[in-house]
Order: C-alpha cells, then sequence, then structure tokens
C-alpha cells in the first residue's frame, strides 16, 4: 500500500558508470518530481512531469534524463556519474496546482 | 530558484515547551506554504499547510501566514522528543515548483 516507491534505496557505484532509479506512485496524482537533496539537506529540484509531459527542467546537467512512461511512474537515469551526483534523490508527486508534495523514500547515490 | 529561508538552527527546547520555527520567502505571488517534518535518513513528511493569511491549527503544530510579510511560521506546542528532526518550509508559485528552505534542526531535551 506504500504511496510513492523508489528502488533501489541505495546505490554504490563508481564514476563514469551509468545508473537509474525508479519511482513509482498509486495516489492518483498527474505530476511527479525528481528533488536532489545535497550533504547540506537542502532540497532542489530537477524535474517535473504532468501526464508525461515535461513541465519543469531546471538547470541540471544532461547526464540526467527522466522519461515518464506514464503518469504513476517517473524514472532518472544518470550517464557518466560523478563523484558530485552523491546525495539523495526523492520522487514525489502530487496534483498539479497548489498541492502539497508526497515524497518517497529516497535513493541515496554515493559515487566513488 | 525563489528563496526561501528558515532561522537557522539547530534550536534546542526543553521538553513541555513551544518551539518556534520561522520562515521568509521572496517571491510575493507564493500561494501555497507547506511544513514538513523529515527524521534523519528518512523522507520529508507534511505536518502541515496554509494557503490563506491568518493561523492554522493542527494538534500541537500551528501554522501563521502572513503575505504583506512574505513570512509564515510554525509553532510546535508542547514539545516532545519525538518532535526532534528537521523541519523544512516550501513554498509554491503558479509555476508549479515547490522552493524548499535549507531546514532549521530542532532537538527536544527530555
Amino acid at each position: 500500500d506504500t504511496a510513492v516507491s523508489q528502488t533501489p534505496k541505495y546505490l554504490v557505484t563508481q564514476m563514469g558508470n551509468d545508473k537509474s532509479i525508479k519511482c513509482e506512485q498509486n495516489l492518483g496524482h498527474d505530476t511527479m518530481y525528481w528533488y536532489k537533496q545535497d550533504s547540506k539537506k537542502f532540497l532542489k529540484i530537477m524535474f517535473s512531469y504532468n501526464n508525461k509531459e515535461l513541465i519543469i527542467n531546471e538547470t541540471v546537467p544532461n547526464r540526467f534524463s527522466p522519461k515518464s512512461p506514464d503518469k504513476a511512474h517517473l524514472n532518472l537515469h544518470i550517464n557518466s556519474l560523478e563523484l558530485g551526483d552523491s546525495a539523495v534523490y526523492f520522487c514525489a508527486s502530487s496534483h498539479l496546482g497548489n498541492s502539497p508534495l508526497h515524497f518517497g523514500n529516497g535513493t541515496r547515490l554515493t559515487v566513488t | 530558484q525563489k528563496e526561501v529561508e528558515q532561522n537557522s538552527g539547530p534550536l534546542s527546547v526543553p521538553e513541555g515547551a513551544i518551539a518556534s520555527l520561522n520562515c521568509t520567502y521572496s517571491d510575493r505571488v507564493s500561494q501555497s506554504f507547506f511544513w514538513y517534518r523529515q527524521y534523519s535518513g528518512k523522507s520529508p513528511e507534511l505536518i502541515m499547510s496554509i494557503y490563506s493569511n491568518g493561523d492554522k491549527e493542527d494538534g500541537r503544530f500551528t501554522a501563521q501566514l502572513n503575505k504583506a510579510s512574505q513570512y509564515v511560521s510554525l509553532l510546535i506546542r508542547d514539545s516532545q522528543p519525538s518532535d526532534s528532526a528537521t523541519y523544512l518550509c516550501a513554498v509554491g508559485s503558479n509555476d508549479y515548483k515547490l522552493s524548499f528552505g535549507a531546514g532549521t534542526t530542532v532537538t527536544v531535551r527530555a
């Protein structure tokens, strides 16, 4: 009955590798997001999709590519991982507009 | 990214006291305001939302919004050790983005 679930929970990989994080929500929301939380706990938006359409694309290296096959799923693929990509990545969902976000449990990415 | 600033922590309060958290935002057209609680190693959890000026109470939590001053606050009454966490202020505008402050870490001393 998990509302927003993302996998994997932990991801440890070496520089230069390519990795993906998957997210699924069963709340019936039409909008999904990727946020990055750095070591200082600052949450910064990366991307947002509304009904499979990209609506927010912040200044993120093009090594990061989101993909939304349907409005319940949003994946994040990262190419050529760098040390600075180490962070916790949160998937979230909401209804479009002034609605609160519901977060997944996060994926802690460590690049060595 | 639009600025959302929170009072710097950490904030240490004795059990049973009131914890007061403040947040200011830069975008005058902001319309939605949220407080999230984040325990160490966990995801942010929504505890309060407020959309219009004034106070909103939910149990031991009270959110206060003053759009003219671009200010939103959170009061935690009768603080408990389980309230020890980082509290994140989030502000939303018409561009569908929710901008977060850096958070204030609260420690409730037993």
